[in-house]
Order: C-alpha cells, then sequence, then structure tokens
C-alpha cells in the first residue's frame, strides 16, 4: 500500500530564504504520481505542483520547484525566495491503487511553515 | 479560486441527525472526490464518482453515502451523525479518472453538538 511521510511537523524559515519540505514515499508500483498542496489557515486546499514517476526532470512551478530523487524515494519540496503569504500547511500526497489507478490521492500528515519577517 | 464549488461552507448540527453537502466540479470534469481532514486522522480519502458511477471507495462509513448526478454535480450524505464526525469535508474534481491533478473546494465544516 502507498504510503506518504513528512517528517516535520513544524518549520520556520526567514522571509526571503529559500526552505525546504521533505516528503518521502513507499510505493511497489513503478508508475506513480506526485503532488503538493498548500493549505492556509483559511482552510483551502491549493494545487502547487506535479511529478511523475517517469519525468526525467524535477517539476517547476514559479518558486516552487520538487526535488525528485527516485532512489531514495524523496519528493521535497523547494521554496525559493519565502514569502510572508507562504505561511501554511504543506501536504505531500501521491496517487492511489496499482500504479495509480485510482484518481484519489494519499497524503502526509503534513509540515506547518512559518515565515518570518 | 479553483473552480470547484461546495455548500454549505459551515454546518453546525446536534448527534443523530443527518445532513446532506454538495459540490460542484470545476466545468468539463467529469471525476469527483471526497475527501475528510480531521485534527486526528489527517486527510482521509472517502469516495469516488467517475461520471456518474462510483470508482473508488476508501475509509468512508456506512452511515454516509454520496452520489453523482447527471449534470455531474455531487452530493455526500452523512446520518446518524456522532461528535467525532466534526471535520472539515473536502470535495475535489479532476478532468478524469486518475491521470490529472485534482482541485479542491473550499470545504465544509461540520460541527457535530
Amino acid at each position: 500500500a502507498q504510503k506518504i511521510t513528512q517528517t516535520q511537523p513544524g518549520m520556520f524559515v526567514q522571509e526571503k530564504e529559500a526552505v525546504t519540505l521533505d516528503c518521502t514515499y513507499d510505493t511497489s508500483d513503478q508508475s506513480y504520481g506526485l503532488f503538493w498542496y498548500k493549505q492556509p489557515s483559511s482552510g483551502e486546499m491549493i494545487f502547487l505542483i506535479y511529478q511523475g514517476s517517469y519525468d526525467e526532470q524535477n517539476a517547476t512551478e514559479g518558486r516552487y520547484s520538487l526535488n525528485f530523487q527516485k532512489a531514495r524515494k524523496s519528493a521535497n519540496l523547494v521554496i525559493s525566495a519565502s514569502q510572508l503569504g507562504d505561511s501554511a500547511m504543506y501536504f505531500c500526497a501521491m496517487r492511489g491503487g496499482y500504479g495509480g489507478s485510482q484518481g484519489n490521492l494519499i497524503f502526509g500528515k503534513g509540515t506547518k511553515l512559518s515565515v518570518k519577517p | 479560486d479553483s473552480g470547484v464549488t461546495q455548500t454549505p461552507k459551515h454546518l453546525i448540527t446536534a448527534t443523530g441527525q443527518r445532513v446532506t453537502l454538495r459540490c460542484s466540479p470545476r466545468s468539463g470534469d467529469l471525476s469527483v472526490y471526497w475527501y475528510q481532514q480531521s485534527l486526528d486522522q489527517g486527510l482521509q480519502f472517502l469516495i469516488q464518482y467517475y461520471n456518474g458511477e462510483e470508482r473508488a471507495k476508501g475509509n468512508i462509513l456506512e452511515r454516509f453515502s454520496a452520489q453523482q448526478f447527471p449534470d455531474l454535480h455531487s452530493e455526500l450524505n452523512l446520518s446518524s451523525l456522532e461528535l467525532g464526525d466534526s471535520a472539515l469535508y473536502f470535495c475535489a474534481s479532476s478532468a478524469d479518472g486518475w491521470n490529472t491533478e485534482a482541485f479542491f473546494g473550499q470545504g465544509t465544516r461540520l460541527t457535530v453538538v
């Protein structure tokens, strides 16, 4: 069964600095997808970035990049030039089912990021 | 704005009651997912519908049921409510059943008193 582990319950970062949020995953599938979502205090879940297991390059979306290390089964989120608005919970997730055949997401427990001015 | 609409945003009800949560997916999305977020369980997948048919089931209690209508909106019905059902319930939608990212609604915060 798939599993997502986020070992950092909380992180602090100084404004304008970069921060890495850790995510490791467990799956026996060869084909899978990894996601990062942001949940501000208002509660909504905001999609940030996606990495497919066969993608050769690390995904990037603006200030977000995904450091994908397949052999280590890690998919860390890197946020460059942190802003105060980045303060939120961040969830790593992967698609469920064999080969991601189910569309539902399996989430980690999240990391609470606080950006200090 | 993700394009996924959930109503109501907040709901307070008593134990033993029944409530219905509604979700309108993004235009063109065929798949709808329901998730429950609670402090102790985290984000848990409940159920998925694809084009009106149940596609996958997660940790959904027998007291809970869902359906997706021909216009693709979905409803999650929660009955015989218990205090432990208090949570944030999310609906998400995606274009297909598995290959694209899911976009979440703002959630319905259910409080059972």
